[in-house]
């Protein structure tokens, strides 16, 4: 069981918006970035978010990431169906070892 | 361009032993701390291990502490993971990644295979 939670899975329909939700404490996202990461089927995993908010080179404005004391959310919107895959929220805890959530599964219906 | 690559991957015997190699280009290897993930099948991502840029510091998961060992050859961009007394559930794909400033994984490999079973 991840330390680091979030909804198995989200579905929203073409065009619309959803939000992924990542739940920590205080010794892990409450202190340290939170990244995002999108892993489409059958693929590795690829950067989508840094440092709580910021988008690398090549990612649309459509993902954004926020974070709010122990938690974080990814949001995107104008869904596609290109969408669909696994996400996972990853950040660092006080003895500076990596950590990941559940991962979320979204379904563009 | 940039990638990473790995090898090393296979069916070993629960006891076992199988040393993974990750081949690094297109950007200055001896810059980066770098890490290996993991991904039981149908399971999310697990941290392993990583390793600081010039191999002083290295961190590794309980999971796998006192079986498994890191390291690197920045004169030869390649890092490796070494792995001993494999159990079955060590079963996984193996994907090795760049750790942007410890806070981020920026650039993944697309991993290798690891299966443990009699």
């Amino acid at each position: 069981q991840s330390v680091l939670t979030q909804p198995p899975s989200v579905s929203a329909a073409p065009g619309q918006k959803v939000t992924i939700s990542c739940s920590g404490s205080s010794s892990n996202i409450g202190n340290n970035y939170v990244s995002w990461y999108q892993q489409l089927p059958g693929t590795a995993p690829k950067l989508l978010i840094y440092e709580n908010n910021k988008r690398p080179s090549g990612i649309p404005d459509r993902f954004s990431g926020s974070k709010s004391g122990t938690s974080a959310t990814l949001g995107i919107t104008g869904l596609q169906t290109g969408d669909e895959a696994d996400y996972y929220c990853g950040t660092w805890d006080s003895s500076l070892s990596a950590l990941f959530g559940g991962g979320t599964k979204l379904t563009v219906l | 361009q940039v990638q990473l690559v790995e090898s090393g991957g296979g069916l070993v015997k629960p006891g076992g032993s199988l040393r993974l190699s990750c081949a690094a280009s297109g950007f200055t290897f001896s810059d980066y701390y770098m890490s290996w993930i993991r991904q039981a099948p149908g399971k999310g991502l697990e941290w392993v291990s990583y390793i600081s840029s010039s191999s002083s510091y290295t961190n590794y998961a309980d999971s796998v502490k006192g079986r498994f060992t890191i390291s690197r050859d920045n004169a030869k961009n390649s890092l490796y993971l070494q792995m001993n007394s494999l159990r079955a559930e060590d079963t996984a794909v193996y994907y090795c990644a760049r750790a942007g400033d410890l806070r981020y994984f920026d650039l993944w490999g697309r991993g290798t295979l690891v299966t443990v079973s009699s």
